[in-house]
């Protein structure tokens, strides 16, 4: 079935260093791919999203791009600031019988940036 | 605040007790969903009610009972769980299952521990 990994965590960074956290899926068709993130105490909220292969999906500085050669999603910032601190999940659009859809999410990375 | 709302925020309970989560949203939405997030696994997607009738039960045992009186309501009720089932209960809302772009939107979960 499709799946979803995602590098381990934690990651730790210093203000204003560069992020990235990958993913790469599993997928029999051709998936929406998203990252949500899930501050301290929090449920999850959608960060980005993108639809199709070359796509770019950004938000708040962060970025992602589809690429469907190397079935890949990484999340990447420029300069990561001490708000950025939260666990940051992957994830793919499946679909269910009957024409629902479901996320299949990774097992989430955090994120600790320090002052 | 997304719209979505959960109570409680912290239960504890026997093996032997029976409780109940609750959901609540204020967005119109037509689906809902129970997800079941454990420490370091992936999101677990446990049910999903479209228009108040369940489309999705993902292999959960039954004695976790979902019930959704109405489109802006659902609860998930608890009995003679196991110290496993430790975890925190996400409850979120979408306007429909089947766009595979849907965004969801999360409570803020029940963290539920079993004694």
């Amino acid at each position: 079935g499709d799946s979803v990994t995602q590098m381990e965590g934690p990651v730790t960074l210093s203000e204003e260093a560069f992020l990235t956290i990958n993913c790469t899926y599993t997928a029999t068709g051709y998936p929406s791919l998203f990252w949500y993130v899930q501050y301290p105490g929090e449920g999850l909220q959608l960060l980005l999203k993108a639809t199709k292969a070359d796509d770019k999906g950004s938000n708040k500085g962060f970025e992602a791009t589809y690429r469907k050669e190397t079935t890949s999603f990484h999340l990447e910032k420029g300069s990561v600031q001490v708000s950025d601190s939260a666990v940051y999940f992957c994830a793919l659009s499946d679909q269910l019988s009957g024409g629902y859809n479901k996320l299949i999410f990774g097992a989430g990375t955090r994120l600790a940036v320090h002052p | 605040e997304t719209g979505v709302t959960q109570t409680p925020r912290h239960l504890v309970m026997g093996m032997t007790n029976k409780k109940s989560l609750k959901c609540e949203q204020h967005l119109g939405h037509n689906a809902m969903y129970w997800y079941k997030q454990s420490a370091k696994k992936p999101l677990e997607l446990m049910f999903v009610y479209s228009l108040e009738e369940r489309v999705e039960n993902n292999s959960v045992p039954s004695r976790f009972s979902p019930e959704c009186p109405n489109s802006s309501h659902l609860f998930l009720h608890l009995h003679t769980l196991q110290p496993e089932d430790s975890a925190l209960y996400l409850c979120a809302s979408s306007q429909d299952t089947g766009d595979a772009n849907e965004k969801l939107f999360f409570g803020s979960g029940t963290q539920l521990s079993v004694l």
